[in-house]
């Protein structure tokens, strides 16, 4: 089956700090989704990608889906302590059986110190 | 209530015990799904609902059992679990567009997920 590797698994920055994570992936995707998900709450979506080379922004989160198709990288400018939590990337299935499907990484856990 | 909606939020049962877990979409959303997360593991999709019709089944154990009466509810219906299974279960839905004989998958809105405890 596909296999999204994402990293790191875990950072401890300072506040004020930028923060940089990656996804690459064993086989193409034809949509990259990032999500961050708090304590005790589900995946929520932070920035959906549609065409290789895009590069997208929401607020202080920049994504770009690589020109490959089988990577992914999340920035975060500026980090504040409410940027804690765990980020996933997930990768939608470019064709055949499993068209569709989604596929996550195992999770960038961040942590961050006032 | 907005979004997508899970009960109970936290659930404790027996290897023996019958339990149900239930999921709400208030989007208007035609597809469903079932996610396992467990400690230091990627998601793992269980279950998909597309139309209220399973079209996926993860190679998910029988112990485990969907129901999707209509487009915005679904169920997990849980019996004889192992300890193992212990985990977030994680609802969520997307609006999928069908055209030109496929489908178009579109973003999952997540729900807060059950913890599960089986002891």
């Amino acid at each position: 089956g596909q296999q999204l590797n994402q990293s790191p698994q875990s950072m401890f920055i300072q506040e004020g700090e930028d923060v940089s994570m990656n996804c690459t992936s064993s086989s193409i995707f034809n949509t990259w989704l990032w999500y961050k998900q708090d304590p005790g709450e589900g995946p929520v979506l932070l920035i959906a990608l549609y065409k290789a080379g895009e590069l997208t922004s929401n607020g202080r989160l920049t994504a770009q889906f690589g020109t490959t198709r089988k990577d992914s990288f999340l920035n975060i400018s500026a980090s504040i302590p409410s940027d804690v939590g765990i980020y996933f990337c997930a990768g939608q299935d470019a064709g055949g059986t499993s068209y569709g499907k989604l596929t996550f990484g195992q999770g960038t856990i961040l942590t961050v110190h006032p | 209530e907005t979004g997508v909606t899970q009960t109970p939020r936290h659930l404790v049962m027996g290897m023996t015990n019958k339990k149900s877990l239930k999921c709400e979409q208030h989007l208007g959303h035609n597809a469903m799904y079932w996610y396992k997360q467990s400690a230091k593991k990627p998601l793992e999709l269980m279950f998909v609902y597309n139309f209220k019709e399973q079209t996926e089944n993860n190679s998910v154990p029988s112990r485990f059992s969907p129901e999707c009466p209509n487009s915005s509810h679904l169920f997990l219906h849980l019996h004889t679990l192992q300890p193992e299974d212990s985990a977030l279960y994680l609802c969520a839905s997307s609006q999928d567009l069908v055209g030109r004989g496929m489908i178009r998958y579109n973003e999952q809105f997540f729900g807060p997920g059950t913890r599960l405890t089986v002891l």
